[in-house]
């Protein structure tokens, strides 16, 4: 069965200090990795895809990168506007048509 | 604003009643999604439309559930007969494949059946 797994659940951090989120995938053929950004209320703000192992993309303070059996997203001197839920999501090839399977999310709060 | 907009964006119901919601996605994309979102939860997968054409529903989705996408334009998602445990987010997405496609999605609404 699909499965997305993200770790920590919750994770609090010092403006400024860097970190990284994890998510472990187990996907029949994976098509695509996804991260996303949620804020309480809103629906999820897509931030980048990942489509193979070894492959990096950054966006401002963030950087996510991806194996063969998880990813991750690193954050660099976070600031607390980066507060938020961050979601991952990957899509399966063959016929699993393009839903995507979330994880339960990790909550980040930046404090100042 | 040419982003995904779902309306109502709450809705208060009594249970046993029928609801309906709807999703107007980005123009130029032919593929529609709905997700249901718990709190402390990641977003579910519902069922999704390529064009008009209803393509996967999840086992998630009941017999109360209906999703519509007439002209391949608009989607409505309709529950009927609500119950308490449907209290949730519903999301709405949509892409434009072929290839592995990113999902945009609307600000939800979120529903509350007392």
């Amino acid at each position: 069965e699909d499965q997305v797994t993200q770790s920590p659940e919750a994770l609090r951090l010092q403006e400024g200090e860097s970190s990284s989120l994890n998510c472990s995938y187990t996907v029949s053929g994976l098509r695509g990795l996804f991260w996303y950004r949620q804020d309480p209320g809103k629906g999820p703000e897509f931030l980048f895809t990942l489509y193979s192992a070894g492959e990096e993309k950054e966006k401002e303070r963030l950087k996510a990168t991806l194996t063969k059996k998880e990813s991750f997203l690193h954050i660099t001197a976070p600031k607390p506007e980066d507060s938020a839920t961050y979601l991952c999501a990957v899509q399966a090839g063959g016929n699993q048509g393009g839903k995507l399977i979330f994880g339960q999310g990790t909550e980040l709060s930046v404090k100042p | 604003d040419t982003g995904v907009s779902q309306n109502p964006r709450h809705k208060i119901t009594k249970r046993g009643q029928n609801v309906t919601f709807r999703c107007d996605p980005i123009s130029e994309h032919n593929r529609l999604y709905w997700y249901r979102q718990t709190l402390g939860q990641g977003p579910e997968f519902l069922t999704y439309f390529q064009n008009e054409a209803q393509l996967e529903k999840s086992r998630l989705l009941s017999d109360r559930f209906s999703a519509e996408r007439p002209k391949g334009s608009f989607s409505t998602l309709e529950i009927q007969r609500t119950e308490q445990g449907d209290s949730a987010m519903y999301l709405c997405a949509s892409s434009f494949p072929p290839g592995v496609d990113e999902q945009f999605f609307g600000p939800g609404t979120r529903l509350t059946v007392l």
